[in-house]
């Protein structure tokens, strides 16, 4: 069992947009605003869209943003397009020693 | 441009260690901006952070695989290695090596599959 809980599964259809929650506890999301997102596409490594709860890394489509209320992070991905199909999965800061947990991950499918 | 690159055996048997390295280039791991980590991923299943270390050598293991793991670090050769030991066919996943800091982990190796059989 994951640490943070994420939908297994989300879909939209091009152009449309769809957000993916990722809930935490007190002590990881709820305490920190260092939650990241990572796609990860099949056969490849996760790369790094969002960090910070809200931030782009340079070279990321400002169709990809971050939120988070409370101990609940959310991603929101506009304009769907087909690349935008892969695994989806969010991380907190948890303190020094736990340092990160992730979530379960988000299987992301453009119908 | 940071390049991360794991290596070591992709077989190994149930009760060894399973031991790889990761060696960074274009980039010092020596940087005192940065920790590096390992993270693994079962077939199928989500990313699991295992531990990181800081150049200096201090280590921060996940609790639920801590008595198993240690993480060393050599800068001189700009490396550093991931060995968990008593592994069980549970152990089977993918491992990532990975640089972070407190807000993100931004570079990642392409990954290596370690499969524990007999």
């Amino acid at each position: 069992q994951s640490a943070l809980t994420q939908p297994a599964s989300v879909s939209g259809s091009p152009g449309q947009s769809i957000t993916i929650s990722c809930t935490g506890t007190s002590s990881d999301v709820g305490s920190y605003k260092l939650v990241s997102w990572y796609q990860q596409h099949p056969g490849k490594a996760p790369k790094l869209i969002i960090y910070e709860v809200s931030k782009r890394p340079s070279g990321v489509s400002n169709r990809f943003s971050g939120s988070k209320s409370g101990n609940t992070a959310s991603l929101t991905i506009s304009g769907l397009q087909a690349e935008d199909e892969a695994d989806y999965y969010c991380c907190s800061y948890a303190g020094s020693s736990t340092f990160w947990v992730f979530g379960g991950g988000t299987k992301l499918t453009v119908l | 441009q940071l390049q991360l690159q794991e290596s070591g055996p992709g077989l190994v048997k149930p009760s060894e260690t399973l031991s790889l390295s990761c060696t960074v280039s274009g980039g010092s791991i020596s940087n005192t901006s940065y920790y590096w980590g390992w993270i693994r991923q079962p077939p199928g299943k989500g990313l699991e952070w295992i531990g990181s270390i800081y150049y200096s050598g201090s280590t921060y293991y996940n609790p639920s695989l801590k008595s198993r793991v240690t993480i060393s670090v050599n800068t001189s050769e700009n490396q550093f290695s991931l060995k968990l030991s008593s592994v069980t066919a549970a152990d089977t996943a993918v491992y990532y090596c990975a640089r972070h800091g407190v807000e993100e982990l931004d570079y990642w190796g392409q990954g290596t599959l370690v499969t524990v059989s007999s």
